[in-house]
């Protein structure tokens, strides 16, 4: 059983579409999050979740909305693609927000 | 900017031997965890040692926590090839606007060669 599941896993579309990453965990945990790792490999929180209730947006662009329709669920909606939002996007939770972490495989977004 | 800070950026040794990787960070934490990632696979948690704490073990892993130097260290004994992933330590801020906020730094490629 995957912990933490997250769809699709590659994802390559035209700049100025809009694309949903769609992520749901099977932990019972109460808090979501969406990260970006960029080319080099650095990790950057975008939003959390705790309880279906959005607790951290890190200047994120508004083009990118996050959906929580329940605690076992959390989305990643992005408008107007741009070549900049071209990275891996990975979703992960936690029982409370400073416990330990578990990711997904993440989503590899390119932007052409 | 980036709270945690590993060094060095890649470390290349072999089977059998340890590895030790430091992370370096900026203000005041909670707890600090270490993370190991596959290529093209998610993060896995390896450990989290809480600022109250100076050393923890798991297995061939040992952290070290000196909030005083505000840096941790991981060390793996007697590696072995399925040790070669990118290591990452991520902090988690003292203050309410950084409560729950893990802060990654950009990792250190480790390549154990047999």
């Amino acid at each position: 059983d995957t912990a933490v599941s997250q769809t699709p896993k590659y994802l390559v579309t035209q700049m100025g579409n809009d694309k949903s990453i769609k992520c749901e965990q099977n932990l019972g945990h109460d808090t979501m999050y969406w990260y970006k790792q960029d080319s080099k490999k650095f990790l950057k929180i975008m939003f959390s979740y705790n309880n279906k209730e959005l607790i951290i947006n890190e200047t994120v662009p508004n083009r990118f909305s996050p959906k929580s329709p329940d605690k076992a669920h959390l989305n990643l909606h992005i408008n107007s693609l741009e070549l900049g939002d071209s990275a891996v996007y990975f979703c992960a939770s936690s029982q409370g927000a400073a416990a330990e972490a578990f990711f997904g495989q993440g989503t590899r977004l390119t932007v052409v | 900017s980036q709270q945690g800070e590993e060094d060095p950026q890649a470390l290349s040794i072999q089977e059998g031997e340890n590895a030790t990787m430091n992370c370096s960070y900026k203000t005041s934490i909670n707890n600090l965890q270490w993370y190991r990632q596959n290529s093209g696979r998610g993060l896995v948690h390896l450990i989290l040692i809480r600022s109250n704490e100076r050393e923890k073990h798991s297995g061939r892993l040992r952290v070290t926590l000196d909030t005083s130097k505000k840096s941790s260290s991981l060390l793996i004994t007697a590696s072995r090839a399925a040790d070669t992933a990118s290591y990452f330590c991520a902090t988690d801020g003292m203050t309410t606007d950084s409560w729950g906020k893990f802060q990654f730094g950009a990792g250190t490629q480790v390549v154990v060669t047999p």
